[in-house]
């Protein structure tokens, strides 16, 4: 079965500063693999996906992932966060099975 | 992007009793939605997946009767929480994929229904 982690439960940076999110997954066959934001007390809103092809996705605001599947990792980067980004993020993993699993999210608090 | 939405945002409700949640795609037709509880500062877990015109498949551990699901058509799921309790309260999200998008086609998400028994 699909399962994702992200070990960093609570992530803080200056403003300014790079940002890496951790996601590591396990699938026993090629991933589908998403990156999501949520805001308080709102719902997902997609940052980007990997299904194929270049190892390197570029998303909205800013944001990339990198699918490094010798590691089983697709952690999401930023060069430059805003105050704006401090949000909850989600790693999620899905298939061919019509279904997504999530990892636990990791929170991002932006220093001013 | 597509537009999925939930009603209501916000419910309170006695304990005992039962509430609905609906959850629409605004401007594209969904074969299949979703249907996640998420704890305070937890993921979301998937509870059941929701096809069009036939019977809600749900994960281990969800009551299928306490957490009743339909899906009449292609723009319209329901969850209802029927005789709710306390540890009912939670933050219910949906999401929709696009017919035309097929098995990898971007998820879309209702922007949440937190749920409240006193």
């Amino acid at each position: 079965a699909q399962s994702v982690t992200q070990p960093d439960i609570h992530i803080t940076v200056s403003e300014g500063a790079s940002l890496e999110l951790r996601c590591n997954y396990s699938y026993g066959a090629t991933p589908y693999l998403f990156w999501y934001v949520q805001s308080p007390g709102q719902g997902l809103q997609l940052l980007l996906k990997y299904f194929s092809g270049d190892t390197l996705v570029q998303g909205i605001k800013g944001f990339e992932a990198e699918f490094k599947r010798s590691q089983s990792s697709f952690n999401l980067r930023k060069p430059s966060v805003h105050w704006s980004d401090a949000a909850e993020y989600f790693c999620a993993v899905g298939g061919n099975n019509n279904d997504m699993r999530f990892g636990a999210g990791t929170r991002l608090t932006v220093k001013p | 992007g597509a537009v999925v939405s939930q009603h209501p945002s916000r419910v309170i409700c006695k304990s005992g009793t039962s509430v609905k949640i609906e959850c629409r795609s605004l401007d594209f037709q969904a074969t299949t939605m979703f249907w996640y509880r998420q704890f305070p500062k937890q993921s979301l877990m998937l509870m059941a997946t929701s096809n069009e015109g036939s019977k809600a498949t749900y994960e281990q551990g969800v009551e299928k009767d306490k957490f009743l699901i339909n899906h009449a058509s292609l723009t319209l799921s329901t969850l209802t929480v029927t005789s709710a309790h306390p540890e009912d309260s939670s933050f219910y999200i949906c999401s929709a994929r696009s017919r035309a998008g097929g098995v990898t086609g971007e998820l879309f998400f209702g922007e949440g229904s937190r749920l409240t028994v006193l």
